[in-house]
């Protein structure tokens, strides 16, 4: 597609129970980021992809988080036992490679009730 | 741990002035500094963004300004129009992954 697609634009979850995030990449970007945002926040890092490898998730809240990319395209954010602090927007980016400007999906909206 | 430190958190100007919003950050391994407008529902979309190794860009009504040894950098909007408003970030990164975002400025143009 033209730009990165994220599914579904909306969740609503209990307390407690397991939700994924899905992000289309923009064809032929090797590089996935997945984002945060909390309410009149600015983005917060989660973790990053080149290709199907993840070379950094030091931003992930905890290990209820996992992101994964088997074939290093699509990828899915799961979010374990989810708590009410997840509610936020998750936001996906990609970009062409390193050095290259990262373009940003119109994210999940995540509300755990 | 905010890295990226952004001023002011709102700003409201009149059509046709200029929009000025500052950042500042910590690590100077940062390389890449980009800033970013968001509308509401929207994803944040690329603006314009500069490297160190130089002190401006512009394009078009959008005017980053860089000063290295002070680890500051701004942006500039010539000419704000309606249209403008909306919360712009700025953000740093080394080689543009990583990236740490300010916590943004929402921009109100009056007509």
């Amino acid at each position: 597609g033209a730009g990165v697609s994220q599914s579904p634009r909306y969740k609503v979850a209990k307390r407690g129970q397991d939700v994924a995030l899905r992000c289309d990449p923009i064809s032929g970007h090797v590089s996935l980021f997945w984002y945060q945002q909390a309410l009149g926040q600015g983005p917060e890092f989660l973790t990053y992809f080149q290709n199907e490898a993840q070379l950094d998730k030091s931003g992930l809240p905890s290990d209820r988080f996992f992101a994964e990319r088997p074939e290093g395209s699509v990828s899915t954010l799961k979010i374990q036992r989810t708590q009410q602090e997840d509610s936020a927007v998750y936001l996906c980016a990609t970009s062409q490679g390193i050095n290259q400007p990262q373009h940003f999906g119109d994210g999940t909206r995540l509300s755990i009730l | 741990q905010q890295q990226v430190k952004q001023s002011p958190q709102s700003l409201i100007v009149q059509k046709g002035g200029i929009s000025i919003i500052n950042c500042a950050y910590e690590n100077t391994a940062f390389d890449y500094f980009p800033w970013y407008q968001q509308f509401p529902g929207k994803g944040p979309a690329l603006l314009i963004a500069i490297r160190p190794d130089v002190s401006e860009k512009k394009e078009g009504r959008f005017t980053i300004s860089f000063n290295k040894s002070a680890k500051q950098f701004s942006l500039h909007i010539m000419d704000s129009q309606p249209g403008d408003s909306a919360t712009y970030f700025c953000a740093a990164s080394n080689n543009n992954n990583d990236m740490r975002f300010g916590a943004g400025t929402r921009l109100t143009v009056k007509p």
